[in-house]
């Protein structure tokens, strides 16, 4: 079965500029979620999105926004990058279901540079 | 706000010396608490989840414990292939469904 997918797995832009991520969840799962590593605040959440909705927001600027297709593939964008944003994004894919399935499983993230 | 702390921030082990990683946590309302592995440059590993207290689940030379305030992740007898950083996770009830705050983690390297 394969895992999670992200594309691409290195960007680099400067400031100013946007970008957008691509996630393809594990097959049959329905819901993703988006989190930013970064040494010095680790792990974050960004946000969710289950059937094609986003479900919950971090604590990020609006400059980060995301969607998701009716076969639960999800995009994340940034908006007029600023040097901080340079981080590693990683996209977590669940089934959404009750437990025991909530476990949500990682993709090997997107490392972004920002110059 | 949920809140989740492990020690020590890093350990180096002997090669068969017997450890254990602390995660304790606040949070409102437990959905469950999961680890993670994560190597260098790599996504978090999916390693265990654990819901009420008194679980225990093993994997290995890995069990992982929990109780109302925080979990433990047993290290038994570790080669070097365990060495990666270990992330404790919680979702409470105040967020998403899905929506997981993670500790810094403890960077465990094992020496041969």
């Amino acid at each position: 079965k394969a895992g999670v997918t992200q594309t691409p797995r290195y960007l680099i832009k400067t400031r100013g500029q946007q970008v957008t991520l691509s996630c393809s969840p594990i097959s049959g799962h329905r819901s993703v979620s988006w989190y930013q590593q970064t040494p010095g605040q680790g792990l974050q959440f960004l946000f969710e999105y289950f059937s094609e909705t986003q479900r919950n927001k971090g604590n990020f600027p609006g400059r980060f926004s995301g969607r998701q297709f009716s076969n639960s593939r999800s995009e994340m964008n940034v908006s007029t990058l600023e040097l901080g944003d340079s981080a590693l994004y990683l996209c977590a894919s669940s089934l959404a279901g009750l437990q025991p399935n909530n476990e949500q499983f990682f993709g090997p993230g997107t490392r972004l540079t920002v110059l | 706000e949920d809140q989740v702390t492990q020690s020590p921030e890093a350990l180096r082990l002997q090669e068969g010396e017997s450890s254990s990683l602390n995660c304790s946590y606040t949070v409102s309302g437990l959905r469950g608490l999961f680890w993670y592995r994560q190597d260098p440059g790599k996504g978090p590993e999916f390693l265990f989840t654990l819901y009420s207290a008194g679980e225990e689940k093993e994997k290995e030379r890995l069990k992982a414990t929990l109780t109302k305030k925080e979990s433990f992740l047993h290290i038994t007898a570790p080669k070097p292939e365990d060495s990666a950083t270990y992330l404790c996770a919680v979702q409470g009830r105040s967020g998403s469904a899905r929506q997981l705050t993670f500790g810094s983690g403890t960077q465990l390297t094992v020496l041969p």
